[in-house]
């Protein structure tokens, strides 16, 4: 079945650093994918949706200059996360779904924690 | 805003089946029920989905009621491995809408 990979798992870095995180479609192109964000005990939050060859669309409230989202290729996305602090210690997760799938439901990658210290 | 509702947390007992019931009265006609769950520290886990007919798969089964207003994801015989955020989510048949999530339901399966 359809397949999302993402790297890193686990990333604990200083203040101040930018973080890059990867999100790959393994069997299948993706034109969208989509990144979430998750803080302890809640829910998943709808960060912004990586566009192939163009820009991001970023929820309400997310800084586009604080995360940079790259989308080069049909299978990756990044997530940049510049000069981060450690309000922005979370999980962040990626997702996407095979292009003209209909109904077909959407996979996720299985996280990065992201511990900024 | 999530479209749908679902208690905060439920108990099974291992071995007897996990009824998880959502309310979802203003979905559209083109919009499917789909059901996630997420493991601790893991990213959200497909499980099944479905427009109004009732839906069954190796991991789970799906009643809709006609009115297609609630749904009820039923696990069969629940396991340790079934404990988790069980998350009930409504999406529209075509486009490439994101999947909103609400709070889901924390499901407990007590040895």
């Amino acid at each position: 079945g359809a397949v999302v990979s993402q790297h890193p798992s686990w990333v604990i870095c200083k203040s101040g650093t930018s973080v890059k995180i990867e999100c790959r479609s393994l069997d299948f192109q993706a034109t969208t994918m989509f990144w979430y964000r998750q803080f302890p005990k809640q829910s998943l939050m709808l960060m912004a949706t990586s566009n192939e060859g163009s820009k991001a669309t970023y929820e309400q409230g997310v800084e586009k200059d604080k995360f940079l989202i790259n989308h080069a290729s049909l299978t990756l996305s990044t997530l940049t996360v510049t000069s981060a602090h450690p309000e922005d210690s979370s999980f962040y997760i990626c997702s996407a779904r095979p292009p003209d799938s209909g109904n077909q439901p959407q996979h996720f990658g299985d996280g990065t924690r992201l511990s900024i210290l | 805003d999530a479209k749908t509702t679902q208690p905060t947390s439920m108990d099974c007992a291992e071995g007897r089946a996990a009824n998880l019931p959502c309310n979802h009265s203003t979905i559209s006609g083109n919009e499917y029920v789909y059901w996630y769950r997420q493991i601790h520290s893991q990213g959200p886990q497909y499980i099944i989905h479905g427009l109004k007919n009732n839906e069954t798969n190796e991991m789970a089964s799906l009643i809709i009621t006609e009115d297609r207003k609630s749904s009820t994801l039923i696990l069969p015989h629940a396991t340790l491995r079934d404990t988790a955020v069980y998350y009930c989510i409504v999406r529209p048949y075509s486009g490439n809408t994101p999947l909103v999530f609400g709070k889901g339901t924390r499901l407990s399966v007590i040895a």
